[in-house]
């Protein structure tokens, strides 16, 4: 399995301001997708982070919001633009594995004021 | 498309009593079923997994899980819980043939009293 750092592990935002969320994992993988757990909620994907073209983004999201760069095999940001407070959540980054299972990463815990 | 329902948002249990956390799924293929578990200010670790195969999978924890195809279902279970036990609970599917990307449940609380 991958192990994932991801960081910050949590942050307090200003309202209007950005936040760009790391993900580093520790063996190359073609999968890597960002996800976010809004407060009792389930994991909503975000995007698909692809190596060396844009992402891949779902329904609901788009690149002005939630840039994402993923510029080699090991590592991926996920910015959050013009925050507001409705963007308070739990963000993951998350690797898929070849037999279908994803990892996690910790998550990053995201308070806008 | 896929689907994955969570009977119950939270369960509650005495500890030593048994797990039973209900998953049910829809999926046009075979699919790859999981169990993810969330402890509090973590993110999300594995339980156990079904690809194919024995239809009851063994995962961490003492947790097993049974594929009931007829009855699209993947519960999950555990004899005798523990206090440590008390976490969120995602049941998972997704398609082998496909984008290999889960689709979540929307996750059940288990609360374990003493």
């Amino acid at each position: 399995s991958a192990v994932i750092s991801q960081k910050p592990s949590r942050d307090i935002c200003q309202r209007g301001t950005s936040l760009t969320i790391q993900c580093q994992v520790d063996s190359q993988v073609t999968m890597m997708f960002w996800y976010r757990q809004q407060p009792g909620q389930s994991l909503t994907l975000i995007a698909t982070a692809n190596q060396g073209s844009e992402a891949t983004y779902e329904s609901g999201f788009v690149i002005d919001k939630f840039p994402i760069s993923r510029p080699n095999l090991t590592f991926s940001t996920l910015t959050v633009s013009n925050m507001s407070p409705e963007d308070s959540s739990i963000y993951l980054c998350s690797v898929g594995a070849a037999t279908g299972e994803a990892f996690f990463g910790q998550g990053t815990r995201l308070t806008v004021v | 498309a896929q689907s994955v329902t969570q009977l119950g948002s939270h369960v509650s249990v005495s500890e030593g009593a048994l797990v039973l956390l209900r998953c049910n799924y829809s999926s046009s293929v075979p699919p790859y079923l999981f169990w993810y578990v969330q402890y509090p200010n973590q993110g999300l670790q594995l339980l156990l997994k079904y690809t194919t195969g024995a239809t009851l999978v063994k995962g961490i924890n003492g947790f097993e899980a049974e594929f009931k195809k007829s009855e699209t279902s993947f519960h999950l279970t555990k004899p005798s819980a523990h206090m440590s036990d008390a976490a969120e609970y995602f049941c998972a599917v997704s398609d082998p043939g496909g984008s290999y990307i889960p689709t979540f449940g929307r996750g059940t609380s288990l609360i374990v009293h003493p």
